[in-house]
């Protein structure tokens, strides 16, 4: 079965701080992917997606990951955190091949020290 | 005012009742779909909709149902058959593109069902 893997399941970090998230999909066809954040009490929202070209994808609020293909990797990064980035991340998979259903990671809980 | 609303935002049932939460979409998506999201196991697909009077069985499936009468609503029915439904409940839509909905998913803000 496909499947997602976030290395972290918790990570705490002060600001200014930089940030990396690991993703990793068990899949080597098409795929789409997407990072989506839950900050606390609010939405899910998508904070950025990668479906071709660059693997070197830039979203909101200084966010960016990379596409590795031979890696079957596509990890967050933002170089320098702030109190307001603590939320949950969770990376989601769009396994094309296998019916176009979007499998997510477990999440990973960030929290930012001021 | 463009999104997509669950209600209630919080849902208190008795064992062995059957409970519906609903979902509404003014986005004019054609796919929508039902998560179950539990602490450390990020989101579970329930089921999803492509198309009106369509939709198919998620990796969950056991214990809900759901119908898709109008493309802007896809209630979901928890029912007695689910052993664990406690959890929170997310609703997403997204546009098509070609056969299957490979656009982005927005998500609704959730309905946290507790059966006690």
């Amino acid at each position: 079965a496909q499947s997602v893997s976030q290395h972290n399941h918790h990570v705490i970090l002060s600001e200014a701080a930089s940030l990396e998230l690991g993703c990793n999909y068990s899949y080597g066809g098409t795929v789409n992917l997407f990072w989506y954040v839950q900050y606390p009490g609010q939405h899910l929202q998508l904070l950025l997606k990668y479906f071709s070209g660059d693997p070197l994808v830039k979203g909101i609020k200084g966010f960016e990951a990379e596409f590795i293909k031979s890696k079957f990797s596509f990890n967050l990064r933002k170089p320098s955190v702030q109190w307001s980035d603590t939320a949950e991340y969770f990376c989601a998979v769009n396994f094309m091949e296998y019916g176009n259903k979007l499998v997510f990671g477990a999440g990973t809980i960030l929290r930012v020290k001021s | 005012d463009g999104g997509i609303t669950q209600s209630p935002k919080y849902l208190f049932r008795k064992e062995g009742q059957n409970v519906t939460l609903s979902c509404e979409q003014n986005l004019n998506h054609d796919a929508m779909y039902w998560y179950r999201q539990d602490p450390g196991q990020g989101l579970r697909l329930i089921y999803y909709s492509q198309i009106v009077n369509d939709f198919q069985k998620g990796d969950i499936a056991e214990g809900y149902s759901v119908s898709r009468e109008k493309k802007e609503s896809f209630p979901l029915t928890v029912t007695s058959a689910q052993k664990n439904p406690t959890a929170f409940y997310l609703c997403a839509s997204s546009g098509t593109s070609g056969d299957f909905p490979t656009d982005t998913q927005y998500f609704g803000p959730g309905t946290r069902l507790t059966v006690l």
